[in-house]
C-alpha cells in the first residue's frame, strides 16, 4: 500500500500570511499513460465531511479560491495558501488515487497565529 | 452538483450487524463510481470500500474485507454497506462519497456522514 506522510502535523500562520503544506508518497503516484498525477487535497472543517479542493495534484475544484494552489509530481507535493483568510483554518488532507487503497496523510492542523 | 445523505448508523454490539444506505440526488448516479469512506474520532479518512458505476466490481480494504458488503439500486439511487460482525475498531462517522465516471479519480461529493458505534 501507498503510505501518505504530511509534514507539518500542525501549523500557525499569520492572517494574509502564505501557508505550505507538505506531501509525500511512499511511492509515486504519477501515472505516464496520462500524464497526471494522480493526488488529491480535502480541507476538513470541524463537524464537516472532508471537501475537495485539488485534484490531478494542482487543478482547483470549481469554486476553491485561487488563493490555493497545488504543486509537485512523483512522490513529492505541496498545498500553498497565498494569503491566509479566517476561514481557511482546517485540517488538510492529501490523498492518493493512484492504488485501490486510496489512502490520506494524517493530516496538517492549520490555525491562525 | 449533487446531494449524499447516509442513514443507518447507530450504537451496537460487538459482534452485531448494520446496514447503512446514502440516497444520492442531483447526481446521474448510475454513472459514478461511489466510495464508503470512515472516519474515526480524531483520526484521518479511510478508505473501506467501491463499487463501479454498474455494480459488477467491488473492492474492500484489508480491515473490513470479508465482514462488509457494498452493494447499489440505480433505481433508487442508493448505495448501501452491509456490515456484520461489527468490532470495537469500526466505531467511526461513515461517509458516503461519489467518485469519478472511472476507478482512479478523487473524492467529489461526501455526504454528511453517518455515525457507527460499536460498544458493549
Amino acid at each position: 500500500d501507498i503510505v501518505m506522510t504530511q509534514s507539518p502535523d500542525s501549523l500557525a500562520v499569520s492572517l494574509g500570511e502564505r501557508a505550505t503544506i507538505n506531501c509525500k508518497s511512499s511511492q509515486s503516484v504519477f501515472y505516464s499513460s496520462d500524464n497526471k498525477n494522480f493526488l488529491a487535497w480535502y480541507q476538513q472543517k470541524p463537524g464537516q465531511p472532508p471537501k475537495l479542493l485539488i485534484s490531478w495534484a494542482s487543478t482547483r475544484e470549481s469554486g476553491v479560491p485561487d488563493r490555493f494552489s497545488g504543486s509537485g509530481s512523483g512522490t513529492d507535493f505541496t498545498l500553498t495558501i497565498s494569503s491566509l483568510q479566517a476561514e481557511d483554518v482546517a485540517v488538510y488532507y492529501c490523498q492518493q488515487y493512484y492504488t485501490t487503497s486510496y489512502s490520506f496523510g494524517q493530516g496538517t492542523k492549520l490555525e491562525i497565529k | 452538483e449533487g446531494q449524499l445523505v447516509e442513514s443507518g448508523g447507530g450504537l451496537v454490539q460487538p459482534g452485531g450487524s448494520l446496514r447503512l444506505s446514502c440516497a444520492a440526488s442531483g447526481i446521474t448516479f448510475s454513472s459514478y463510481w461511489m466510495h464508503w469512506v470512515r472516519q474515526a474520532p480524531g483520526k484521518g479518512p479511510v478508505w473501506v470500500s467501491r463499487i463501479d458505476d454498474d455494480g459488477k466490481s467491488t473492492n474492500y480494504a484489508d480491515s473490513v474485507k470479508g465482514r462488509f458488503s457494498i452493494s447499489r439500486d440505480s433505481a433508487k439511487n442508493t448505495l448501501y454497506l452491509q456490515m456484520k460482525s461489527l468490532r470495537v475498531e469500526d466505531t467511526a462517522v461513515y461517509y458516503c462519497v461519489r467518485g469519478g465516471t472511472y476507478a482512479g479519480r478523487a473524492f467529489y461529493i461526501w455526504g454528511q456522514g453517518t455515525t457507527v458505534t460499536v460498544s458493549s
